[in-house]
C-alpha cells in the first residue's frame, strides 16, 4: 500500500458519459498530480495540484477537469467519453514540489465501450 | 525540456547487476535526474534521484557522469521481481511534473 488511494479500481461505462474518479493523497502530501496511460501509450501527464490550486498543466483534453479540495483530495472529471478514453488513470502525491519524488496510486482503469 | 533516451530493453540474469543506461545530454545545470520503474500496470515506483553527485539507497545505485548527460541506474542484485519497465526522467524546470519517456524494459531471467 503506497498511501495514494484511487476509487474506484474498475470502471466501465458507456460512451458519452461522464465519470468521475478520486484521489486520495498519502497523509501530508500537497501535491496531487494526474496521469493517463492507454494501452499503446506511454504515461502521459494530465494536471497538477498544489493545496487547491491548479500548478501546472500537461496535455488534458477540455472533456477533462479537475480539481482539489481543502482536505488535499482530488477528482478527476471525464465527461462525453470515447472509447480513446479507455485508459489506466493513475493519480500521484508528493509533500511539496515533487523534490523527493512522487508516490503514485495503483490506478483506476477505465473501459469505455 | 531535456530529453533522455533509454533502449527499449534489456536482459539480465538473476543475481547479477543490472546496469541501466540513460542519455540526457540537454540538461540543464538545476535539472534533477529521477528513475522510476513499472511492474506490469501497477503504479510507477519511485525508485531514486541525483542531481550531480552519485546515490545509493535500499533500492538502487544513481551514478552520473560528471558533464551530467548521462547516467546509470544499478541493481546490485537483480531478481525477478525486478522485471519491469524502467524510466529515466529529467524535471522539468521550473514545474513540478514529471514528463515519463518509453523507458527500458527490463527482463531479469533465472
Amino acid at each position: 500500500d503506497s498511501g495514494v488511494t484511487q476509487t474506484p479500481k474498475h470502471l466501465i461505462t458507456a460512451t458519452g458519459q461522464r465519470v468521475t474518479l478520486r484521489c486520495s493523497p498519502r497523509s501530508g502530501d500537497l501535491s496531487v498530480y494526474w496521469y493517463q496511460q492507454s494501452l499503446d501509450q506511454g504515461l502521459q501527464f494530465l494536471i497538477q495540484y498544489y493545496n487547491g490550486e491548479e500548478r501546472a498543466k500537461g496535455n488534458i483534453l477540455e472533456r477533462f477537469s479537475a480539481q482539489q479540495f481543502p482536505d488535499l483530495h482530488s477528482e478527476l472529471n471525464l465527461s462525453s467519453l470515447e472509447l480513446g478514453d479507455s485508459a489506466l488513470y493513475f493519480c500521484a502525491s508528493s509533500p511539496d514540489r515533487g523534490n523527493y519524488g512522487y508516490t503514485f496510486g495503483s490506478g483506476t482503469r477505465l473501459t469505455v465501450v | 525540456d531535456a530529453k533522455t533516451t533509454q533502449p527499449p530493453s534489456m536482459d539480465c540474469a538473476e543475481g547479477r547487476a543490472a546496469n541501466l543506461p540513460c542519455n540526457h545530454s540537454t540538461i540543464s545545470g538545476n535539472e534533477y535526474v529521477y528513475w522510476y520503474r513499472q511492474i506490469h500496470s501497477q503504479g510507477p515506483q519511485y525508485i531514486i534521484h541525483g542531481l550531480k553527485n552519485n546515490e545509493t539507497n535500499e533500492m538502487a545505485s544513481l551514478i552520473i557522469t560528471e558533464d551530467r548527460k548521462s547516467s546509470t541506474l544499478i541493481l546490485p542484485h537483480a531478481t525477478l521481481r525486478d522485471t519491469a519497465v524502467y524510466y529515466c526522467i529529467v524535471r522539468v524546470r521550473g514545474t513540478d511534473k514529471l514528463i515519463f519517456g518509453t523507458g527500458t524494459r527490463l527482463q531479469v531471467f533465472p
